[in-house]
């Protein structure tokens, strides 16, 4: 089936440790997003990346990063500087800027 | 922050159309209106957009006003599976990014 998989569904982490949340999509899309949603708010975006090789900064990109080395993949990395980062984390992808986006099922990250 | 207003919650019955507002007074030219539903603990589900003229798909109806400065989706036959959070986003393209508000929360009573 084609789509965007994210995993783990749920992620549990000791405060201090980076932890990579993965996104693949088999659509061939060029465009690859992640955002944050926190309980009862809307989505914010964090970083996104147009093509691989390239990715900009959201609204919300400190403490986190991101990679785009291959078209299908957009990793994000929630490292140690990020001070709340338990959150839903939602990433989802595009034909390019142009089209809709679709959305992955999400990961819950707790941090304790 | 988003461009749009939506109520925070509307009520529906079972089988009856639901209709869903969304003001976007400062759209322009070249933004679509696009449409997105989000059902507890889900990834967002994207359901319609249009840029000026009324859309339909098998999901819903988009109609937008002739100034394009508000629109609604509309489900034409409700079920209690379209209890979600519904979202509207206006969006032009290359550079720019889905803006998610709080939405509508959307219930379907039985």
């Amino acid at each position: 089936d084609g789509g965007i998989t994210q995993s783990p569904k749920y992620l549990f982490r000791k405060e201090g440790q980076n932890v990579t949340l993965s996104c693949e999509q088999n659509l061939n899309h060029d465009a690859m997003y992640w955002y944050r949603q926190d309980p009862g708010q809307g989505l914010r975006l964090i970083y996104y990346s147009q093509i691989v090789n390239d990715f900009q900064k959201g609204d919300i990109a400190e403490g986190y990063s991101v990679s785009r080395e291959k078209k299908e993949s957009f990793p994000l990395t929630v490292t140690s500087a990020q001070k709340n980062p338990t959150a839903f984390y939602l990433c989802a992808s595009s034909i390019d800027s142009w089209t809709e986006a679709f959305f992955g099922q999400g990961t819950r990250l707790t941090v304790v | 922050d988003a461009k749009t207003t939506q109520p925070p919650s509307m009520d529906c019955a079972e089988g009856r159309a639901a209709n869903l507002p969304c003001n976007h007074s400062t759209i322009s030219g070249n933004e679509y209106v696009y449409w997105y539903r989000q059902i507890h603990s889900q990834g967002p589900q994207y359901i319609i957009h249009g840029l000026k003229n009324n859309e339909t798909n098998e999901m819903a109806s988009l109609i937008i006003t002739e100034d394009r400065k508000s629109s609604t989706l509309i489900l034409p036959h409700a079920t209690l599976r379209d209890t979600a959070v519904y979202y509207c986003i206006v969006r032009a393209g290359y550079g720019q990014n889905f803006v998610f508000g709080p939405g509508t929360r959307l219930s379907v009573l039985p």
